[in-house]
């Protein structure tokens, strides 16, 4: 069955610092890849993905790179600042379309500190 | 634009008790919607999802069901909930390649 795994589980960085999160999946079949960022008691929030024919995507201060050969994608974070303090979880759509359902990671708890 | 609400936002019943959670999609018509369950703040495991009116796929054997009355309306529903039904639960739709969520309901079962 579809599987991702994520790494680190937890996080902590210095304001200012990079953040990096990898996942890693089984999959050859999955070819989307978002990133969602979950705030105390909130729903998910989509904060960038990309496809599997683009190697990396950016934006502002965040970016997304696949290696698609290895199966795995990272989530980087740059400049951190607290409010970036959350949980991160990356996701596949395992199986390629599937009616758009999403396999998640089990998340990373990242705390900026000031 | 699109807005997804759910609804209620947090609910507390007793085991045995029957149980409704409605979630409703503004801006966009006949999207794919889904049902998510995520205990203590990690890991969303899909329960539900659905691509049109009467259309219900379900994941993963349980005590709950989903039905879908209207196209941008989509309801979990339990006859009896267990103690193993406290979650979070999320509903969440489709635009485009994105999948986005709902605020989620918080149910605990004592």
């Amino acid at each position: 069955g579809e599987n991702v795994e994520q790494h680190p589980s937890t996080l902590s960085v210095q304001e200012g610092d990079s953040a990096v999160i990898k996942c890693t999946y089984s999959d050859s079949a999955s070819n989307y890849f978002p990133w969602y960022k979950q705030e105390l008691g909130k729903g998910p929030q989509l904060i960038i993905d990309i496809r599997s024919n683009v190697g990396e995507k950016k934006d502002q201060r965040i970016a997304v790179t696949l290696n698609k050969t290895a199966k795995h994608f990272s989530l980087h974070i740059t400049e951190t600042q607290p409010e970036d303090s959350a949980v991160y979880f990356c996701a596949i759509n395992a199986g390629g379309t599937s009616y758009g359902k999403l396999t998640f990671g089990q998340g990373t708890i990242l705390t900026v500190h000031p | 634009s699109q807005t997804i609400h759910q609804w209620p936002a947090t609910l507390v019943q007793p085991v045995g008790s029957p149980l409704s959670l409605e979630c409703t999609v503004e801006g966009t018509s006949n999207p794919n919607l889904y049902w998510y369950r995520q205990a203590a703040g990690r890991g969303l495991q899909l329960l539900f999802y659905s691509v049109g009116i009467g259309q219900i796929s379900s994941e993963v054997p349980q005590n709950l069901s989903a039905s879908r009355p209207q196209d941008r309306q989509f309801i979990l529903s339990s006859k009896k909930l267990l103690l193993s039904d406290s979650g979070f639960y999320l509903c969440a739709y489709i635009l485009g390649s994105g999948q986005y969520f709902g605020p989620g309901t918080r149910l605990t079962v004592l």
